[in-house]
């Protein structure tokens, strides 16, 4: 199985920051690889895909980058309703398996 | 809209077995690929597997193999998660969710549904 690793794990961060969060793959995975945003007692949302690719309707402010096994998540200017815990996903080969998340907390 | 609704809560003992139903609307069931992920109380996520409900292929992650089952029902738009012989640490929100291929995210969810092992 694919093991992906997220870093940090938490992180504590102001309205208007930009922060970045990576996702490492254990092997390629070309591109195959999707971010997910999950706030408390609701099923997760779809940010980006294949890397890159922006999801319809989802602010322009969320970017993501990267190939073969590292990755990134960028927020650029941080919203309060960005706070939530974040999860990036390899669709390469299945398990599809998930990072352990990051919980984006305000400071 | 395009949305799609899970089956309610569900209170099981340890060794019995649930099923899960995921209704798909506003969109063609057999269009798209239906995963399932379930996610243990204060834990993250956890694939469990998919089915193509165009041609009832089906494929899970390794873990489960041998305790779970998805099928569907075209007729009724509705995709099926059967896990057996559960034990408290089954205990989890069971989610569905549709992709159009791997290439593509998981776009569309259930609203989740909770369930219990306990005895």
């Amino acid at each position: 199985d694919i093991q992906m690793t997220q870093s940090p794990s938490s992180l504590s961060a102001s309205v208007g920051d930009r922060v970045t969060i990576t996702c490492r793959a254990s092997q390629s995975i070309s591109r195959y690889l999707n971010w997910y945003q999950q706030k408390p007692g609701k099923a997760p949302k779809l940010l980006i895909y294949a890397a890159s690719s922006l999801q319809s309707e989802v602010p322009s402010g969320f970017s993501g980058g990267g190939s073969g096994t590292d990755f990134t998540l960028t927020i650029s200017s941080l919203q309060p309703e960005d706070f939530a815990t974040y999860y990036c996903q390899q669709s390469y080969s299945t398990p599809y398996t998930f990072g352990q998340g990051t919980k984006l907390e305000i400071k | 809209q395009v949305q799609l609704v899970q089956s309610g809560a569900e209170l099981k003992k340890p060794g019995a077995s649930v099923k899960v139903s995921c209704k798909a609307s506003g969109y063609t069931l057999t269009s798209y690929y239906i995963h399932w992920v379930r996610q243990a109380p204060g834990q993250g996520l956890e694939w469990m597997g998919i089915i193509n409900p165009s041609n009832d292929n089906t494929g899970s992650a390794q873990k489960f193999q041998g305790r779970v089952s998805m099928t569907r029902d075209t007729s009724a738009s509705t995709v099926y998660m059967e896990l057996s012989s559960l034990r408290s640490d089954d205990t989890a929100i069971y989610y569905c969710a549709r992709s159009s291929g791997s290439a593509y995210g998981m776009d569309v969810w259930g609203q989740g549904t909770t369930v219990t092992v306990s005895s």
